[in-house]
């Protein structure tokens, strides 16, 4: 089915630890997204990206990288990860065709820092 | 800047019950406004939008109406189904840029059999 995959969907990690969450996309869509949604605090806007090889920071990228060296990828690293990053990752894209068109999610990652 | 601002939740009904979750905006221009649903343990996905004043956005039962003048996009849906239960997302997107939109915080529905 087209849409938006997440891998992996559940991790647990360690104080400190590194890993890398993959979004794929296989509906050609130009603009992908990665949101944190937090109980209380709705989704906020971690990185995004305007086309294959562009990056650009969202409302809270501390403690976060990113890299779209594919068009239809999009990934979200966490170097050393904290506590605070423990929450549910979201990918999203769109296509580059004005305001009227709406977001495709992916189902999430669960992520704990232990 | 941009805000939407969503009642508080959770709204919680009887099935059959009538369903209004209230959703109001401030922006310059003129943007769009959408509704997500997400449901337990799932992404958001895209319910219904509307992109110019007066239009009214349907799908599954649920309506909302782009109300320019009072700044509103409030979800209704007649009859609401245990199914129902998810939390509801307003949003806005405006012309230009990279798209980004502005979200509501969120109203968690539960609806009771």
């Amino acid at each position: 089915n087209a849409g938006v995959t997440q891998t992996p969907k559940f991790r647990v990690l360690k104080t400190g630890q590194s890993m890398t969450l993959l979004c794929a996309q296989d509906m050609n869509h130009e603009y992908m997204y990665w949101y944190r949604q937090d109980p209380g605090m709705g989704l906020r806007l971690i990185h995004y990206s305007v086309g294959e090889g562009t990056t650009a920071k969202g409302e809270v990228p501390d403690g976060y990288n990113v890299s779209r060296l594919k068009k239809q990828n999009f990934l979200l690293g966490l170097e050393s990860a904290a506590p605070s990053q423990t929450s549910v990752y979201f990918c999203a894209s769109r296509e580059d065709r004005g305001r009227n068109y709406g977001y495709t999610f992916g189902s999430g990652t669960r992520l704990t820092v232990v | 800047g941009d805000s939407v601002t969503q009642m508080e939740g959770p709204v919680t009904l009887s099935e059959e019950a009538f369903l209004t979750i209230n959703c109001t905006y401030t922006a310059t221009g003129y943007p769009s406004l959408f509704w997500y649903v997400q449901y337990p343990g799932e992404g958001l996905q895209l319910l219904l939008k509307a992109t110019k004043a007066d239009d009214k956005g349907s799908n599954k039962g649920f309506e909302a109406t782009y109300r320019k003048e009072t700044t509103s996009f409030h979800l209704e849906k007649g009859s609401v189904q245990v199914s129902d239960s998810a939390v509801y997302f307003c949003a806005l997107t405006q012309a230009g840029g990279s798209y980004i939109p502005t979200f509501g915080r969120g109203t968690s529905l539960i609806v009771h059999p």
